[in-house]
């Protein structure tokens, strides 16, 4: 799962600012996984995206919450007007093709809301 | 949607032990079952899976069962050493096919030397 970069690895952000978060997939994968974990929880999927396409958001927020994997450049989970309950760890995972087992995880974002 | 329960929430052993994790699932189409160990500050590392047509799997230490009719799953690690010491997840993949699977809550394990 090396291949899989998030950075920043830690984020603090006010009440109200916005937060984002980079995700850069291992080399040749087209497709992106976002997942939020509270802590002492486990991984809530939350959107999955395809270059320039969302496939499958249904795990994210209504509001605030938005996602984007550009042709060119890391994926980018962008969360505006920052609460304190957006507070946990967010992990990308990449994989080659749709339906592989061998989705590669990074070492996640650590967001802090003061 | 899928739910996946896991048991027990933190699991203690004396090196040299096994252990066991426990899982059920809800949604009976769900086909894959990875099995993931996230150590203190990283990402989740694939371990094992195994896939509803299968019954078991063992790799070294490591090994997986499957009642696909009771809808459980259990993760076996034998002779622990304390370089398994890790939170492990259990999870299985909506029916839709691609990567959204669902975790389980967690085990943390602790291996005492």
């Amino acid at each position: 799962n090396a291949g899989v970069m998030q950075n920043p690895r830690h984020l603090v952000r006010r009440r109200g600012q916005e937060a984002r978060l980079r995700c850069s997939p291992v080399k040749g994968h087209s497709h992106v996984y976002w997942y939020r974990q509270l802590p002492e929880e486990g991984l809530k999927f939350m959107v999955y995206l395809q270059k320039e396409n969302i496939i499958d958001e249904s795990g994210m927020p209504k509001e605030r919450f938005s996602a984007e994997f550009p042709k060119e450049g890391p994926s980018i989970l962008r969360i505006q007007q920052v609460v304190r309950g957006d507070s946990a760890a967010y992990f990308c995972a990449s994989s080659p093709v749709q339906d592989r087992e061998d989705a590669f995880f990074g070492q996640g974002t650590r967001l802090t809301v003061v | 949607g899928e739910n996946v329960e896991q048991h027990p929430s933190t699991l203690s052993v004396q090196e040299g032990d096994s252990a066991v994790i426990k899982c059920t699932y809800s949604d009976s189409a769900s086909n894959y079952f990875p099995w993931y160990k996230q150590e203190l500050g990283k990402g989740p590392q694939l371990i094992i899976d195994i896939r509803s047509n299968v019954g078991e799997k063992k790799d070294q230490r490591i090994a997986v069962t499957l009642n696909k009719t009771a809808k459980h799953f259990s993760l076996h690690i034998t002779e622990t050493q304390p370089e398994d010491s890790a939170v492990y997840f259990c999870a299985a993949r909506f029916s839709g096919g691609y990567q959204k699977v669902t975790f389980g809550t967690g085990t943390k394990l602790q291996v005492i030397p």
